[in-house]
């Protein structure tokens, strides 16, 4: 079983403010990294899909950076806004197969 | 195009009673996942189909839990007997099927089970 964390659990921000959250991984067995966004009683969605060291991903004011051989992703979110409150999740595929390894997620407040 | 669809969106019963939730995928996508969230936890794979056959079932407590996807697109899981354990949202997803580590799964709104 692939061990996924997210840190922190949860995090209270001011409307403006930036943040980040980062989701650890076992650099050995990796094959892509997903970053979903889940709004309260809404469908979970898709942010972004990452493969390769390196990697950055952009969409609107949200970002991700991915270190495989570290085993680590941060996603970023510059000027957080209402929103923007949700539960943020990343999920790892590993090598060898093709199910997702969810991690526990966290939990952004924003305050007007 | 219509997202996945999930039914119904809350359900509320006693343990030892049995409950089915339905998903209807976004249309030609050939693989289907149904989750396990419990409060606290990241979602759980319980089954994984891939037309209308199981790709993965190994987390699917087949006592109490079934699934079925006919003809390859709508599914149905139950849950018969319900334990309190049981209390969870159960979220289904579609992917198009490429086998790609990169593909999208798009997930549906989730059934929220509370089994008291």
């Amino acid at each position: 079983i692939l061990n996924v964390e997210q840190s922190p659990q949860s995090l209270h921000v001011q409307e403006g403010d930036s943040t980040n959250f980062t989701c650890s991984f076992p650099s050995s067995n990796f094959y892509a990294l997903h970053w979903y966004r889940w709004e309260t009683a809404k469908s979970p969605e898709a942010l972004f899909v990452m493969t390769l060291n390196g990697d950055e991903k952009k969409k609107g004011r949200i970002s991700a950076t991915l270190n495989t051989k570290e085993g680590y992703s941060y996603l970023y979110i510059k000027g957080s806004q209402p929103e923007d409150s949700a539960t943020y999740l990343c999920a790892l595929m590993g090598a060898g197969s093709y199910q997702l390894t969810f991690g526990k997620g966290t939990k952004l407040s924003v305050i007007p | 195009e219509a997202g996945v669809a999930q039914s119904p969106r809350y359900k509320i019963i006693e343990k030892r009673q049995s409950v089915a939730f339905w998903c209807n995928p976004i249309s030609g996508h050939a693989t289907l996942y149904w989750y396990q969230q419990i409060l606290g936890q990241g979602p759980k794979l319980l089954i994984q189909f891939q037309n209308n056959g199981v790709v993965d079932d190994s987390q699917l407590p087949k006592d109490r839990f079934s699934a079925e996807r006919l003809k390859g697109v709508d599914s149905t899981l139950k849950i018969q007997p319900a334990k309190l354990e049981d209390s969870a949202v159960y979220l289904c997803a579609s992917s198009p099927g490429t086998g790609q580590p990169s593909e999208t799964q798009y997930f549906g709104p989730g059934t929220r089970l509370l089994v008291l």
